[in-house]
């Protein structure tokens, strides 16, 4: 089983519907982010979370919104989802309490706004 | 606002050492240097990561000069299996460790 796990893995909806996405880690990491990759443009950080009471906006994070219901999972909500929205979806975690910055990434979620 | 450069694009053929350099003017004194593989559909895998001198693991070596303003990311001998996106990033240990801003990448094409 996946460490990071993304659900669901595709999702094709209609322009004005809301949405979310959802990620839930077994790592026991206690910051969490959500991307959006378009194609030429790499990876953009939506959101973060440093733990359960802490939110933090990143690069693009108008239109969307996140919660963090508990240490292992972290939500993206789009409350209307739009077609420029459509992109590959990425969550992921690290750990803070190690020397060694690595993020490990879920599956990535393909989302479709038609 | 991105915090590093590097091209855009790399072609190599399989057996080459691949060398992809970043540029970061304006790293801070807790910044690391990270390096990370993406391929096709799928999320970023961290290759390596380093603060000053040179660190070599299995996969990848990262050359790093006395004023950090660069780096430089080594792949030894390329296989076709190696084609795709590198990204070069910082990442603050520390306060600023959420930050972690990926930027479009380097995409490399690795040919027979």
């Amino acid at each position: 089983d996946a460490d990071v796990t993304q659900t669901p893995r595709n999702r094709i909806t209609k322009t004005g519907k809301r949405i979310m996405l959802e990620c839930s880690q077994t790592k026991g990491h206690d910051r969490m982010y959500w991307y959006r990759q378009d194609p030429g443009l790499g990876l953009r950080l939506i959101y973060y979370s440093f733990d359960v009471k802490d939110i933090n906006k990143g690069e693009i994070s108008d239109g969307y919104s996140v919660s963090r219901q508990a240490q292992a999972k972290f939500s993206l909500s789009l409350e209307s989802a739009i077609p420029n929205q459509t992109a590959l979806y990425f969550c992921a975690t690290s750990d803070s309490q190690r020397s060694n910055t690595e993020a490990f990434f879920g599956q990535g979620t393909r989302l479709t706004v038609v | 606002l991105a915090k590093t450069t590097q091209p855009i694009s790399m072609d190599s053929y399989e057996g080459q050492e691949v060398n992809i350099t970043c540029s970061h003017n304006n790293i801070a004194t807790n910044d690391y240097i990270t390096w990370y593989q993406q391929f096709p559909s799928q999320g970023p895998r961290f290759i390596i990561q380093g603060y000053k001198t040179k660190v070599t693991n299995e996969v990848a070596s990262l050359f790093i000069p006395a004023d950090r303003k660069s780096s430089t990311l080594s792949l030894p001998r390329v296989s076709l299996s190696d084609t795709a996106v590198y990204y070069c990033l910082l990442w603050g240990y520390g306060g600023s460790q959420g930050n972690l801003i990926f930027g479009k990448g380097t995409k490399l094409s690795v040919k027979p």
